[in-house]
């Protein structure tokens, strides 16, 4: 019964190649997001959604493409994948009239 | 847009000793700071949170001191044990209208026997 999961948790891949990250909240919330932590731990935020509307779109390459079929889901899709994509993945969501973010459990990317 | 600088980014106690993490940020707006820590491997967890009308919030052994006219933050964490070992994060937003967390750059915290 996790709150909120990802998936697949490791992902190894070629460059070029076009991988996708799915995630899935069970909380109720009606914002989600995703994170990306970098080598050196840095959490930067990605992408938000609320209620399947885009809400924050960071500075992200339009290699990264966000897609919300329901407020429950966000996936993230990536193409043509570069060695700097290489990180941890984090989605997370809220409810827009509270604070407090959860994050799932990550989704380890390594492009080789 | 929010920037929020964490210090130190290596931090090693004794077991039993306090450990003390700061943070500063530069948007007057934002009004929630919340703490999250992060083991090896983990995702990042909440651990306690503050908003700009409270000055000064407690958990246990976990505190968080908020200084809204310096634009600083700080966690307090007391009587300090090896599960304490992790990397911790500062953050903070304006709530509502998205809530983009800006988070500090972290701090390795490791406490030792």
């Amino acid at each position: 019964d996790t709150a909120v999961s990802q998936t697949p948790k490791y992902l190894v891949t070629q460059m070029g190649n076009d991988k996708s990250i799915k995630c899935e909240q069970n909380l109720g919330h009606d914002t989600m997001y995703w994170y990306k932590q970098d080598s050196k731990k840095f959490l930067k935020i990605m992408f938000s959604y609320n209620n399947k509307e885009l809400i924050i779109n960071e500075t992200v390459p339009n290699r990264f493409s966000p897609k919300s079929p329901d407020k429950a889901h966000l996936n993230l899709h990536i193409n043509s994948l570069e060695l700097g994509d290489s990180a941890v993945y984090f989605c997370a969501s809220s409810q827009r009239s509270r604070d407090t973010i959860y994050f799932g459990e990550g989704s380890w990317l390594t492009v080789v | 847009g929010e920037n929020v600088e964490q210090h130190p980014s290596t931090l090693s106690v004794q077991e039993g000793d306090s450990a003390v993490i700061k943070c500063t940020y530069s948007d007057s707006a934002s009004n929630y700071f919340p703490w999250y820590k992060q083991e090896l491997g983990k995702r990042p967890q909440l651990i306690i949170d503050i908003r700009s009308n409270v000055g000064e919030k407690k958990d246990q052994r976990i505190a968080v001191t908020l200084n809204k006219t310096a634009k600083h933050f700080s966690l307090h964490i007391t009587e300090t044990q090896p599960e304490d070992s992790a990397v911790y994060f500062c953050a903070a937003t304006t709530t509502g209208g998205g809530n983009k967390l800006t988070f500090g750059t972290g701090t390795q915290l490791k406490v030792e026997l």
